[in-house]
């Protein structure tokens, strides 16, 4: 089946620092990936979504310029969470779907600390 | 604006029973309903349901999709512990020519031996 991969699957940084995590697709053209995050105990919440070649649509109160993504080719995102505060962070997970097709994959998470 | 409701929030049956986790629906222009299986990390996909009344079985899980009611169960019989997870219902559809993914908040079903 479809294959997403994420990386890295966990992270410290530093207050201040930037931050990028990566989402690859591994088998399939990914026309439109979207990034999440997710609270301990919580639903997984929709932070963007990206198509290749084009911006990101942000969800409502989620900060374009603290949530960088990039979704330069078919294959690969990224989100860049620039000057990184504690309350940063969470588990980051992306997923990915091809051209004309339904079925969203995820993939393995990310979990963001910053101390 | 599109919504998805799951319930219950939560679950605890014992080893061998059989549950139903229910998800309902409000978007626009419904292209797909899906169900996944959260443990510690990230969501496994179960099954996607695009066509009303056409159950999906994959070993002791299936699930069936009802498009005039909006809405959609997943049943998993002789449950085992291993079957403990929170599961969440998404839906997709088409807005503004863009496409959209909701998702509910999801059934956390505990599973005691």
């Amino acid at each position: 089946g479809a294959v997403v991969s994420q990386h890295p699957s966990r992270v410290i940084c530093k207050s201040g620092t930037s931050v990028k995590i990566e989402c690859r697709s591994l088998d399939f053209q990914a026309t439109t990936m979207f990034w999440y995050r997710q609270f301990p105990k919580q639903s997984l919440m929709l932070m963007a979504t990206s198509n290749e070649g084009s911006k990101a649509t942000y969800e409502q109160g989620v900060e374009k310029d603290k949530f960088l993504i990039n979704h330069a080719s078919l294959t690969l995102s990224t989100l860049t969470v620039t000057s990184a505060h504690p309350e940063d962070s969470s588990f980051y997970i992306c997923s990915a779907r091809g051209h004309g097709g339904n079925t969203i994959y995820f993939g393995e998470g990310s979990w963001l600390t910053v101390v | 604006e599109d919504k998805v409701v799951q319930s219950p929030l939560s679950l605890v049956v014992h080893e061998g029973d059989t549950v139903t986790l229910n998800c309902s629906y409000e978007v626009t222009n419904f292209r797909s309903l899906l169900w996944y299986k959260q443990e510690k990390k990230a969501p496994t996909f179960l099954f996607m349901l695009t066509s009303s009344g056409i159950e999906k079985k994959s070993g002791r899980l299936s699930s069936i999709l009802d498009k005039k009611e909006l809405f959609s169960i997943l049943n998993i019989t002789a449950t085992q512990t291993g079957d403990s997870a929170v599961y969440l219902c998404a839906v997709t559809g088409v807005g503004a020519g863009s496409y959209q993914l909701t998702f509910g908040k999801g059934t956390k079903l505990s599973v005691i031996p």
